[in-house]
């Protein structure tokens, strides 16, 4: 066990809806790393955050975006569904302390699945 | 920019044999490597890492060393378990330009140890 919680575990929804994903941290982590891992594109970073505000962005669709709450918690918003967003999501966090490279722990992720 | 080439699977090996796993990797900057592993039905776990040129990481076995000159991250373990099948993914961090500490993928090599 990470530490890393992911809810829901399995979502099942249709073209053109919007969904949340959530997220909270290994306790004292204030990163949190948001990846998406489909079968053609592989494992990609989306979005990071680090103590509420926005760090870096991968390859996020402008449909998407992320949020880090004070409690450090993070949400996944996905909206405009479609066929191809259906994915395994993956949140990790870290402590993220400057200049160093810390080690990443993966929750077990958001199985999303579009019809 | 930054990318991780992994030896394209699936690996079937029986057990008590010699497993390698290639990876090399482009970076920009001075990176960070990461072997995570993924076991059926679960997120990612770290298994081990090198931050440097000429290190070693090092874990349940397995180990893999930073090649700087040939810009390698090699995945060994001398004798394989049933237990050890799974899929496992070569990444690398490359904070140094950006200060971002994301994580860039590999494609995933299937591991399956038959007894």
């Amino acid at each position: 066990d990470s530490g890393v919680t992911q809810t829901p575990k399995h979502l099942i929804t249709a073209t053109g809806q919007r969904v949340t994903l959530r997220c909270s941290p290994r306790s004292g982590d204030l990163s949190v790393y948001w990846y998406q891992q489909s079968l053609d594109q592989g494992l990609q970073f989306l979005i990071q955050y680090y103590n509420g505000e926005e760090r870096a962005k991968g390859n996020i669709l402008e449909r998407f975006s992320a949020q880090q709450f004070p409690d450090l918690h993070s949400e996944l918003n996905l909206s405009s569904l479609e066929l191809g967003d259906s994915a395994l999501y993956f949140c990790a966090s870290s402590v993220e302390l400057a200049g160093g490279v810390e080690t990443q722990y993966f929750g077990p992720g958001t199985r999303l699945l579009v019809l | 920019g930054n990318s991780v080439t992994q030896m394209e699977g699936p690996v079937t090996l029986s057990e008590e044999a010699f497993l390698t796993i290639n990876c090399t990797y482009t970076a920009t900057g001075y990176p960070s490597l990461f072997w995570y592993v993924q076991y059926p039905g679960e997120g990612l776990q770290l298994l081990l890492k090198a931050t440097k040129a000429d290190d070693k990481g090092s874990n349940k076995g397995f180990e893999a060393t930073y090649r700087k000159e040939t810009t390698s991250f090699h995945l060994e373990k001398g004798s394989v378990q049933v237990s050890d099948s799974a899929v496992y993914f070569c990444a690398l961090s490359d904070p140094s330009l950006t200060g971002a500490n994301n994580l860039f993928f590999g494609t995933g090599t299937r591991l399956t140890v038959i007894p």
